[in-house]
């Protein structure tokens, strides 16, 4: 069973358009985080939360931003979207920073098409 | 910041031979790293890790190797069969408490020939 579940699969928008992206997780993980994953390139960490403590990357653009209402639910919010968005945005959980609690389970991914 | 090099981006390997994938890390503080498998369209899947206080670490046909003091990692994979083909990613951390995520290395995407 999916532990780490992310809606849509595919979400195709337009240049310029809000879009919104959800993540919910059953394992009950403290952190949850969200990468961009854009073309045969590795997972970019855009931010991360532990619990309700929001971190952001020093180079994620503000155009991102994300909300943690639960500790079950994540969502990745994109203001304005452009063209060099689209990618694959991955959704993670771990249970904690240190020591057994390090492993990270991504979701499935969703795959942002912007036109 | 941790920086993450991985080699090579893209191996063949005849389907039952073996197939290694190596990369190094810059900061001497990580002390986890991670290997993840990502199959076309779908997100990564953990299939090995390694702590800073082992040096090598086996399951079933797949196996990490860590050298501290040389500061790399490698993953073996033995028999390899058809289903292994994919993109594998290494990834670094400290996981000493109030760490940012993964590092990751750019991916090796490996290539099962029949």
């Amino acid at each position: 069973d999916a532990m780490v579940i992310q809606n849509p699969r595919y979400q195709v928008t337009q240049f310029g358009k809000p879009v919104t992206l959800s993540c919910s997780q059953t394992l009950n993980h403290n952190v949850m985080y969200w990468y961009q994953q854009k073309s045969s390139q590795a997972p970019k960490l855009l931010f991360h939360y532990y619990d309700k403590d929001f971190n952001n990357e020093a180079d994620t653009p503000d155009n991102f931003q994300s909300r943690r209402p639960n500790t079950s639910f994540c969502f990745l919010d994109i203001r304005s979207p452009g063209l060099g968005d689209a990618a694959m945005y991955l959704c993670a959980t771990s249970r904690d920073f240190g020591g057994l609690g390090t492993e990270a389970f991504f979701g499935q991914g969703t795959r942002l098409t912007v036109v | 910041g941790e920086n993450v090099e991985q080699h090579p981006s893209t191996l063949s390997v005849q389907e039952g031979d073996s197939a290694v994938i190596k990369c190094t890390y810059s900061d001497s503080a990580s002390n986890y790293f991670p290997w993840y498998k990502q199959e076309l369209g779908k997100g990564p899947q953990l299939i090995i890790d390694i702590r800073s206080n082992v040096g090598e670490k086996k399951d079933q046909r797949i196996a990490v190797t860590l050298n501290k003091t040389a500061k790399h990692f490698s993953l073996h994979i033995t028999e390899t069969q058809p289903e292994d083909s994919a993109v594998y990613f290494c990834a670094a951390i400290f996981s000493g408490g109030g760490a940012d995520g993964l590092t990751f290395g750019k991916g090796t995407h490996l290539i099962i020939q029949p």
